[in-house]
């Protein structure tokens, strides 16, 4: 099946430093969302986004609507232990298109 | 419920077994997919309701795979003739509103389905 593409598969990084993660389409999007998932656990809702250009904070996350509508980008500042995850974004076209298609997944390990 | 439920939280099947996997959505939400996360993967789109009605099943994978929304809320997800390549891990999810929502989901946790 579709899955957008994620980049970086994966990253280990220090404790305290900024992480910054991005996902691509070839198709156009009017919503843009970011998940978390932990080990044995479904993904969990982080940051929406609706409008090309937006920027939209949920703590120490900072998440980015592309203007071209085709990308998306997540930014994590001064990482936790507890930031490891994986991390899908996942994209939906058109009003009235109901089913998102999500990213491959960059898999974040913090070393403290 | 204060959040989405499935059950069981495991399962083991041998090949050519049918299983039935349950989703529980949360109180109240019209829109239903379900998910399969293949390992090392991102979840894939199977099927999706909204309240009773079956909208889509264009990613169900073969006709050995049924989910059913009965009453518009609890969702089964079986699985006919089990084989070896339908080990994943099936994700329900919940949304508050309709085709039209730029609502996000709720998953559950998931059914980890190994079949042996």
């Amino acid at each position: 099946g579709q899955q957008l593409n994620q980049s970086p598969q994966s990253m280990f990084i220090q404790e305290g430093e900024d992480v910054s993660m991005n996902c691509t389409s070839s198709s156009i999007f009017n919503t843009w969302l970011w998940y978390k998932q932990d080990p044995g656990e479904g993904p969990v809702l982080l940051i929406a986004l609706y409008k090309a250009g937006e920027l939209t904070s949920n703590g120490r996350l900072t998440a980015q609507f592309g203007i071209t509508r085709k990308d998306s980008f997540l930014n994590i500042s001064a990482s936790i232990p507890s930031d490891v995850g994986i991390y899908f974004c996942a994209g939906r076209g058109t009003s009235g298109t109901y089913k998102y298609i999500f990213g491959t997944g960059t898999r974040l390990k913090v070393l403290a | 419920g204060a959040g989405v439920s499935q059950s069981p939280r495991y399962k083991v099947a041998k090949r050519g077994q049918d299983v039935a996997l349950r989703c529980d959505p949360i109180s109240g939400h019209v829109s239903l997919f379900w998910y399969q996360q293949a390992l090392g993967q991102g979840p894939e789109f199977l099927t999706y309701f909204q309240n009773e009605a079956q909208l889509d099943k264009s990613g169900l994978p073969s006709d050995r795979f049924f989910a059913e929304r009965p009453e518009g809320s609890v969702s089964t997800l079986k699985i006919q003739r089990t084989q070896q390549e339908d080990s994943a891990v099936y994700l329900c999810a919940s949304s508050q509103g309709g085709t039209d929502s730029n609502y996000g989901y709720t998953f559950g946790s998931g059914t980890r389905l190994t079949v042996v």
